[in-house]
């Protein structure tokens, strides 16, 4: 089936440096969303990205859609203690079971202050 | 504010007495999902409604069963809880399959 390779796993930074993630297929997605997950809560949209080549901003976050649809990246500038947390990619494919929203395993982001 | 809601947040639950857990919606959209989440593991999908249309997933068990009586609501029924069905429990909407989904806060299921 259709997979999302999502890396880093994990990452350990400073406040206030930059961090980059990135999620890649070998097929096709023709929709890529980042989520964040806090411990013991649902996963929260920040970014949907519905075109290939598609840039977006929310806030200091900005995520692309890579223009072969295999990839997305998720950047966050200036990083704060809050940005904790487990981010999520997420797309859909063509051809899995309607409604199927594919996930990476996540990037778990700590941030020392 | 719109939004999807889960009660109760934190269910415990004997083994083999069934369960139920609720979900809502102010968002109006079309279809409603439950995802099983298990410690540091992507929710997975179990099943989900577009409209009164309902899909269960190949791999979701015969003990995990659906209800949505109208729009707004839905509801996860556990027949028989076992302890690997301790997780958290995620409902989610969106407007059509192709759309962006927006989860609720989730459900901690123990089972003892």
């Amino acid at each position: 089936g259709q997979q999302l390779n999502q890396s880093p796993q994990s990452m350990f930074i400073q406040e206030g440096e930059d961090v980059s993630m990135n999620c890649t297929s070998s097929s096709i997605f023709n929709t890529w969303l980042w989520y964040k997950q806090d411990p013991g809560e649902g996963p929260v949209l920040l970014i949907a990205l519905y075109k290939a080549g598609e840039l977006t901003s929310n806030g200091r976050l900005t995520a692309q859609f890579g223009i072969t649809r295999k990839d997305s990246f998720l950047n966050i500038s200036a990083s704060i203690p809050s940005d904790v947390g487990i981010y999520f990619c997420a797309g859909h494919g063509y051809g899995g079971s309607q409604g199927n929203l594919i996930f990476g395993k996540g990037t778990k982001l700590s941030v020392k202050p | 504010d719109a939004m999807v809601i889960q009660n109760p947040r934190y269910q415990v639950t004997q083994f083999g007495k069934p369960v139920t857990l609720s979900c809502s919606q102010t968002l109006n959209h079309n279809v409603m999902y439950w995802y099983q989440q298990k410690s540091s593991q992507a929710p997975k999908l179990l099943f989900h409604y577009y409209d009164k249309d309902f899909n269960n997933e190949a791999d979701t068990p015969d003990n995990f069963q659906s209800r949505r009586p109208n729009t707004s609501f839905c509801f996860l029924d556990i027949r028989s809880p076992g302890l690997g069905d301790a997780a958290m429990y995620l409902c989610a909407t969106s407007r059509g399959f192709s759309y962006e989904q927006y989860f609720g806060p989730g459900t901690r299921l123990t089972v003892t």
